[in-house]
């Protein structure tokens, strides 16, 4: 089953222009992380965010929780072409042995020159 | 370099042919992990290892097997190979719980079954 939704599943937006993507979840959370993915390519740890946590800061990238909604936002300022790529966040839950991971479908976001 | 490796890249096969990706990450990760990326579903777990000979089902277990006999190696095996198993397939891995800890992700096997 899904855990994580990203909304909208594609943004385009100009260079300079903020970006905005969301994340929904259904279950209670341990931590909620994102990645970055360039077509085709593995995917790139960007943030992570503790359920304790409300916001966080990692150079242009902005990261908030809200786990009484069960939802958190990535915001990157000032998008740059290179930052056109597939954006997915990830929740943690217990396993038999473990943690497993569930991914969202993910965001397709678009900066355009 | 710290990396994990998948090998092949590009696998293209028949219905019933048995195959095996590798993985292997240079890292000393404890936690490893298999994913298919499928259009519109984004990444689903198949199985994970917590460490050497700690393995368990995630999201889309069906039809696949691992293994973890060294820290270093999760191979996924597919004994019987079926065309809905044609996918972009990823492994990775972090030092320990994955919850907490970021993953290293593979390049991806591009897997076709005819």
């Amino acid at each position: 089953s899904q855990q994580g939704e990203e909304d909208p599943q594609a943004l385009s937006i100009q260079e300079g222009e903020n970006a905005t993507m969301n994340c929904s979840y259904k279950t209670s959370i341990n931590n909620l992380q994102w990645y970055r993915q360039n077509s085709g390519r593995g995917l790139v740890h960007l943030i992570l965010i503790r359920s304790n946590e409300r916001e966080k800061h990692s150079g242009r990238l902005r990261v908030t929780l809200d786990t009484s909604k069960k939802s958190s936002s990535l915001l990157i300022t000032a998008s740059r072409a290179a930052d056109t790529a597939s954006y997915f966040c990830a929740t943690d839950h217990t396993g038999n042995y473990g943690q497993n991971f569930v991914f969202g479908p993910g965001t397709r976001l678009s900066v355009l020159p | 370099e710290a990396q994990v490796t998948q090998n092949p890249r590009y696998l293209i096969t028949v219905t019933g042919k048995k195959l095996t990706v590798t993985c292997s990450q240079n890292m000393n990760h404890e936690y490893m992990s298999w994913y298919r990326q499928d259009p519109g579903l984004g990444l689903r777990q198949i199985y994970y290892s917590m460490n050497v000979e700690v393995t368990d089902k995630g999201d889309v277990p069906e039809g696949y097997k691992v293994s973890r006999k060294e820290k270093r190696n999760f191979p996924l095996i597919l004994e019987s190979p079926s065309p809905n198993q044609t996918s972009l397939y990823f492994c990775a891995s972090s030092l320990r719980l994955a919850g907490d800890n970021e993953q290293f992700f593979g390049p991806g096997t591009r897997l076709t079954v005819l």
